[in-house]
Formats: C-alpha cells, structure tokens, sequence
C-alpha cells in the first residue's frame, strides 16, 4: 500500500534560518505530492503540490521537488520566520479511484525570534 | 466565497450522549472525507464518501456514523459507543480535477465529559 514517511519533530529553527524537512514516499504508480500547513487550532492549507517527476511546487517562500528517483518530495525554505510555526503535513494521492490521500505523521516547527 | 465550513468551532458534550458535526461546501466537489486529530498526532481518516448516497469507513469508523444526502454535505454523528470522542475533528473535499487535493475546513473540538 501506499505510506508517507517524514522526519520526525519537534523542529526548532532561528528566524532566518535554512529550513528542511524531509519526506520520502511508497506508492504505486504516478502519485500527485502535496504539503499542508497546520496553524494552530486550524485546519490545514495546502502549502504547496506537484504532479510529476521533476515538477517543483512552491508558495510562499516554501519549495518541494517530486524526485522519482528517490521517491522524495523534501520541503525547504531559505530563510524562516516566526509566522512559520506551525506543523507540517506531506501527503500523496496516487489517482486511484478510491479519492484518498495518504499522510505523513505531521512534523512541528517551531521559529524563535 | 467557495470553501467548507464547519459548525460549531467548539462543542461540548456529556458523556452517553449522541453529537452530530456539520460539514458543508460550496465547492462543488465529488468527495468528502472526516478525519480525527488528537492532540500532537497526524490525521486519522473516519469515512469517506465520493457520491451521493455512498460512503465508506475509513481507518477509525467504530463509533461513528455518517450520510450524504446531498453533494454539499456530510454530518458526521459521534455516538456514545465512540470510546474516546473528545478530539479535533476535520471536514475535507476533494474532486478529480485538481489530483484530489484535499480543502480543509477549520475544524470542531469536541470535548465529552
């Protein structure tokens, strides 16, 4: 079956710090690849998503690149702010006719001033 | 505005006693979906539902139940068998034409005493 799996938290950065978060993949087929944000006491905003290989998706500082060939869609951001903080999800849809997505665990970070 | 709302934000409940949770969308979308959220954990999906009048259990469906008599709805009732209700629920919907991403609305906490 499908899984995602992300690098586990708690994430604490600087502000202005470089920021990764790794999250690699099983599926089958051609997966879509997403990342959602989760604001405290929120639901969650997609973030940003790509639909094939070497597609980069990006949105509001924040980039992702679907690797195939590692099976790896890793979220960065040059430089964090406060406003940052807030749990991560990485999800995938492998186009089946089920209309589910498969989710990662979630990985908080935490931006201090 | 196209989005999901979701009523109340808050919900307080006395053990023994059945809850009905509303999710409604104007987005025209196929599938809906609930998912559960305790507290520093990732999503758990409840039931899923991609047509009218059609639904299917999730990862977690004991004590929980759903309908979808319309396409801009899906309740979900958290009844008495549900052993542990107090949690954050999540509304989502989705359709084809956008790889299934999933839009989220911001939530209910329902807490049972």
């Amino acid at each position: 079956g499908n899984s995602v799996t992300q690098m586990e938290g708690p994430v604490t950065l600087s502000e202005e710090a470089f920021l990764t978060i790794n999250c690699t993949y099983t599926a089958t087929g051609y997966p879509s690849l997403f990342w959602y944000v989760q604001y405290p006491g929120e639901g969650l905003q997609l973030l940003l998503k790509a639909t094939k290989a070497d597609d980069k998706g990006s949105n509001k500082g924040f980039e992702a690149t679907y690797r195939k060939e590692t099976t790896s869609f890793h979220l960065e951001k040059g430089s964090v702010q406060v406003s940052d903080s807030a749990v991560y999800f990485c999800a995938l849809s492998d186009g089946g006719s089920n209309y589910k997505l498969t989710f990662g665990k979630g990985t908080l970070l935490t931006v201090n001033p | 505005d196209g989005g999901i709302t979701q009523s109340p934000k808050y919900l307080f409940r006395k053990e023994g006693q059945n809850v009905t949770l509303s999710c409604e969308q104007n987005l025209n979308h196929d599938a809906m979906y609930w998912y559960r959220q305790d507290p520093g954990q990732g999503l758990r999906l409840i039931y899923y539902s991609q047509i009218v009048n059609d639904f299917q259990k999730g990862d977690i469906a004991e004590g929980y139940s759903v309908s979808r008599e319309k396409k801009e709805s899906f309740p979900l009732t958290v009844t008495s068998a549900q052993k542990n209700p107090t949690a954050f629920y999540l509304c989502a919907s989705s359709t084809r034409q956008t790889n299934y991403e999933q839009y989220f609305g911001p939530g209910t906490r329902l807490t049972v005493t």
